[in-house]
């Protein structure tokens, strides 16, 4: 069973750019979650989908960061305007069940604002 | 809302000895408990977890964990650790009705003696 594909495994931008990330989750895996886990820190929840439709957004940065996942599947992650503190890695993970379904997630990537 | 507290933020033992990584979680209700590991590079692997039912539970590469409700914690374990267990250990918490997302600890990096 193929995992989490996350592209690109590393980014680095100067701030104020934009940058976007793509997962593909684990086929048949409905619910989608983006996590941003800073150096030294666990990971943090960003937003999570229930195939094409948003569970919950409530600690994601509205003002920069936007995320979409278009037909239930895919979905992309996006930063418009970067700052220095959004550098960290950008997890992306699914699960067969949002209710009980172990969260797989992928390799992330690792975006460094300078 | 909820939380989890990993208090050691660096482990280190000697390749062949037990190990036990402490993990605590602040919540109401009963939270179902997960133990992750990442090696550098890598994205996060479930361990174990913990949904119900014997509150010793026995997951992957011989680690184990005890849910012990009386004092809100979730420790792993594991009787002879090896050189490749060296890696960053997180424990979460996420509960019924939140579509299993996860609130993360801070982490513990175990680093491994020959």
């Amino acid at each position: 069973e193929a995992g989490v594909a996350q592209s690109p495994r590393y980014k680095i931008i100067e701030k104020r750019q934009s940058v976007a990330f793509w997962c593909n989750p684990i086929s048949g895996h409905a619910t989608l979650y983006w996590y941003q886990q800073i150096l030294g820190q666990g990971p943090k929840l960003l937003i999570q989908f229930q195939n094409n439709g948003v569970v919950d957004d409530s600690q994601l940065p509205k003002d920069r960061f936007s995320a979409e996942r278009l037909k239930g599947v895919d979905s992309t992650l996006k930063i418009q305007p970067a700052k220095l503190e959004d550098s960290a890695v950008y997890l992306c993970a699914s699960s067969l069940d949002g209710g009980y379904g172990v969260a797989f997630f992928g390799q992330g990537t690792r975006l460094t604002v300078v | 809302a909820q939380s989890v507290t990993q208090p050691d933020i660096h482990i280190t033992v000697s390749e062949g000895a037990s190990l036990e990584l402490r993990c605590n979680y602040s919540y109401g209700a009963t939270p179902y408990l997960f133990w992750y590991v990442q090696s550098p590079g890598q994205g996060l692997q479930l361990l174990l977890k913990y949904f119900s039912g014997d509150t010793l539970v026995q997951g992957i590469k011989g680690f184990e964990a005890e849910f012990k409700r009386s004092q809100s914690s979730f420790n792993l374990r594991k009787p002879s650790v090896h050189w490749s267990d060296a890696a960053e250990y997180f424990c979460a918490v996420g509960y019924a009705g939140a579509g299993n997302m996860l609130t993360f600890g801070g982490g513990t990096r175990l680093m491994v003696k020959p």
